[in-house]
């Protein structure tokens, strides 16, 4: 079983859309959890961090289920610039790593 | 706002020979990373650093791989006979805490392409 999972899309949405990508993990002792945004041949850039009791910054929402091992990410109001793959990414302390899963792209139409 | 850059941006080497790759991480940053990504697939994670020695590294990190900090300000991945597999997109990070208490910060990587 892959160490962070992600369905790996294309998911196309229209404009204005509300999409969401789910996350799941194995490893039940990792401890931080974070979204990454990729554009095409750059580098990952921090989107949010994702706390147990879920948090929003702007149209993102994130949210932390841990009995489950799952992280979801919320865009709301998809605009044509939010088209680019989104990178969940576990951290625990026993690894000392971060593991990436291979990311969920995102195609918004106009 | 603070970056962490990295040069060059393509490197294109023979099989076979060495190749420097070079990093300036975040000024006040403490805590150092290297990762690559090989086409169409996953980031994955090579090596981190801290304090001048490395803290944690993956089974990609063999022995064809090193990592420095010659000087205060740059972080350096060496990689001593590339092999065609090396090819890939190597990322340098950095972050002010350990990864997991606080994000990485990612360069906008170097390209490697093995001949």
């Amino acid at each position: 079983r892959k160490e962070v999972e992600q369905d790996p899309g294309p998911f196309n949405v229209p404009e204005g859309a509300t999409v969401a990508f789910n996350c799941t993990y194995s490893n039940s002792a990792s401890q931080s959890f974070f979204w990454y945004r990729q554009d095409c041949r750059k580098e990952p850039k921090l989107l949010m961090s994702v706390y147990s009791s879920g948090n929003e910054d702007g149209r993102f929402t994130a949210q932390l289920n841990r009995a489950s091992q799952y992280i979801s990410l919320l865009i709301r109001d998809s605009k044509l610039s939010d088209s680019a793959t989104y990178l969940c990414v576990a951290f625990s302390s026993n690894t000392g790593k971060l593991i990436f899963g291979q990311g969920t792209t995102l195609q918004v139409k106009p | 706002e603070p970056e962490v850059t990295q040069t060059p941006s393509h490197q294109v080497t023979q099989m076979g020979q060495e190749v420097i790759l070079r990093c300036v991480p975040i000024s006040n940053h403490l805590y150092f990373y290297w990762y690559r990504q090989i086409l169409g697939q996953k980031v994955e994670f090579l090596v981190s650093f801290y304090n001048n020695e490395i803290s944690e590294k993956s089974e990609i990190f063999d022995d064809q791989f090193s990592v420095e900090r010659p000087d205060g300000s740059n972080f350096t991945l060496k990689i001593r006979s590339t092999k065609l597999e090396d090819s890939a997109m190597y990322f340098c990070a950095s972050s002010e805490l350990r990864a997991g208490s606080q994000p990485q910060h990612f360069g906008d990587g170097t390209r490697l392409s093995i001949l």
